[in-house]
């Protein structure tokens, strides 16, 4: 089993949609948890961190960890045609590298 | 533009050339890496520097050497690479290894191997 699993998508949704993407792990050591966001022919940008278990919300997105199923989630409302990138969930435990998902490819029509 | 500059943004080179990657960070950072990225495959860590010393390194081939001459600089060197070495190669630095701190990255270097 890989330690980080994502769906590699693609996902579409329209323009103003609520969009949810999600990363299962199997490595309960984790602690920290990031999501990056990656547009075509960029680095990643780091665009949430959480710490443990609980939620993070930044304008129109919001970060939920549930350490007891090992799931992550990133949420974003009124989604718009600027948001269509790759979201590569991460996390880690403390003193180790960052593990990544595959990334989730996400598309907003208008 | 991050504060992660990573030079050249592309490069093809034949499998007998040598050639190298730099990348440059002015943020003060103590830890920088390098990631290889590839399609459909998650994230590779290569190398990890943490105050100029290596400290972890992912049984990557010896064609793929590192050096970290200064905490702003890392350079990839890259001698007799495979058609399969072909990706999106990333730096990044981090404020320290190992604590508390997210990672930032540079906008990569997009190697093909001929």
């Amino acid at each position: 089993q890989k330690e980080v699993e994502q769906d590699p998508g693609p996902l579409s949704v329209p323009e103003g949609a609520i969009v949810s993407l999600n990363c299962t792990y199997s490595n309960s050591a984790f602690q920290y948890f990031m999501w990056y966001r990656q547009y075509s022919r960029k680095g990643p940008e780091l665009l949430m961190y959480t710490y443990s278990s609980g939620n993070k919300e930044d304008g129109r997105f919001t970060a939920q960890v549930d350490k007891s199923s090992k799931y992550i989630s990133l949420f974003i409302r009124d989604s718009q045609p600027s948001d269509s990138a790759t979201y590569l969930c991460a996390m880690r435990e403390a003193g180790t590298a960052l593990i990544f998902g595959k990334g989730t490819t996400l598309s907003v029509s208008s | 533009e991050t504060g992660v500059t990573q030079t050249p943004r592309h490069l093809v080179m034949g499998m007998t050339n040598k050639k190298s990657l730099k990348c440059e960070q002015h943020l003060g950072h103590n830890a920088m890496y390098w990631y290889k990225q590839s399609a459909k495959k998650p994230l590779e860590l290569m190398f990890v520097y943490s105050l100029e010393e290596r400290v972890e390194n992912n049984s990557v081939p010896s064609r793929f050497s590192p050096e970290c001459p200064n905490s702003s600089h890392l350079f990839l060197h890259l001698h007799t690479l495979q058609p399969e070495d072909s990706a999106l190669y990333l730096c990044a630095s981090s404020q320290d290894w190992g604590g508390y701190t997210e990672a930032f990255f540079g906008q990569g270097t997009r190697l093909t191997v001929v």
